[in-house]
Formats: structure tokens, sequence, C-alpha cells
């Protein structure tokens, strides 16, 4: 079956620093990865998508097939950034998103 | 515009109590799309509509789950006989149609959190 993993529920980081939020997956066809954020009392919405290859808030992420991995990174991270972060994939044929549990990714002073 | 709205915001019932839940997609999306988020979980899929037909609905739990679409409009999720473990909050998302292309993204509601007492 689809899977996809976030192996960090928490991550702390200081602002400036770089930050990495890992994401796998299983799934042996060509998958559709993407990473949604949620702000502290706001909606779920797309941060990015893998096929798009798109740098949004300083964010980016690359699908690597061998390792069945798609990363979240940023260089510097800000206060801003402090939310909730989830990895998804779509598989082909499918409607529906497989979602990872979630990072909750803060931001320290 | 308006996004994807659901109602109520928050549900507090009964064990054994019917709940209905309810989302507006954003008008034009044909796609719907109804999620699970249990506490300290992702998120997991219930259904999935492409107009009034549910072609995927794999994810609904049990029997005592069920969905229906008027046309490309509101979405009501049922749970009948609700249990503890049905508490979650409960998430609908649209999108213009059911495909890869990226004007396919899913627009998340704001959820209906659904205690169970």
């Amino acid at each position: 079956a689809q899977r996809v993993t976030q192996p960090e529920k928490l991550l702390s980081v200081f602002k400036g620093a770089p930050v990495e939020l890992k994401c796998n997956y299983s799934y042996s066809g060509s998958p559709e990865l993407f990473w949604y954020v949620q702000y502290s009392r706001q909606r779920l919405q797309l941060l990015l998508r893998h096929i798009s290859r798109e740098s949004i808030k300083g964010f980016t992420a690359d699908l690597n097939k061998g390792e069945t991995s798609f990363h979240l990174k940023k260089p510097f991270a800000q206060e801003e950034d402090s939310a909730m972060y989830y990895c998804a994939l779509r598989y082909q044929g499918a409607q529906k998103l497989v979602f990872g549990q979630g990072t909750r990714l803060t931001i320290n002073p | 515009g308006a996004g994807v709205s659901q109602s109520p915001s928050n549900k507090v019932t009964e064990k054994g109590k019917d709940v209905e839940l309810r989302c507006d997609p954003i008008s034009g999306h044909t796609a719907l799309y109804w999620y699970r988020q249990r506490l300290g979980q992702g998120l997991e899929f219930l259904i999935y509509f492409q107009g009034n037909s549910a072609p995927d609905k794999s994810g609904l739990p049990s029997d005592r789950f069920s969905a229906e679409r008027t046309g490309e409009s509101v979405s009501t999720l049922t749970i009948q006989r609700t249990q503890q473990e049905d508490s979650a909050v409960y998430l609908c998302a649209s999108s213009l149609g059911g495909g890869r292309l990226p004007s396919y993204e899913q627009y998340f509601g704001p959820g209906t959190r659904l205690t169970v007492t």
C-alpha cells in the first residue's frame, strides 16, 4: 500500500538556520508529491508540488526516486515559517491524497 | 472569492447519536473530497466525488459512514450511531476536476471538529 512517512513529529530550529523536513514514501509507480502547510488558526493550504519545480516562500523540495524521498528545505528559516507541515502523495490513477503524519516546525527567535 | 466552507465548525454529540456534517465547495469545482484527521495523526481519505457520483469511497471506515452530494454543490457526510473513535476533525476539499493538472489543486475547508462523548 502507498504510504508517506514523516519521521519527525517536532522540529525546532533557530531563525536564520537551515531547515529540512523529511518525507519518505512507498510507491513503486510514478508518484505526484506535495507539501501542505497549516499555519496557526488557518486552513490547510498547498505549499508546493514537485511537478512545478518551484520555490515558494523560499522553500524547495526535490523528488528523489532512488531514495523515495521528497524532503522540504529552506536555507534560512524565518519565524513566520512556524507551522504544521504535511507531505502528501497522489499515485497514478487516484484522485485522493495520502498524507504523512505531519511535522510541527517551530522557529525560535 | 469564497473558499470551501464547512458547518458546523464544532459538534459535540453523545455516543450512539447520528450526525451530519456539511461541506460547501468552491463554486465551479466538480471534485470534492472528505478526509478525517484524528488527534496527532495525518489526514486519512474517506471519499471522493466527481459531480454527484462517488467513484472512490474506499476510505469510509464502516457502513455507519455515508456521504452524498447534490450535483456539483453541497455534500453531506453522515455518521450513524457515533462512537468515541469517530472523534476527529473532518476536512472537506474541492478541486476544479479530478486529475493531475496543476489547476486541480485541492482547496481545503476549515474542518468540523467532532467530539463524541
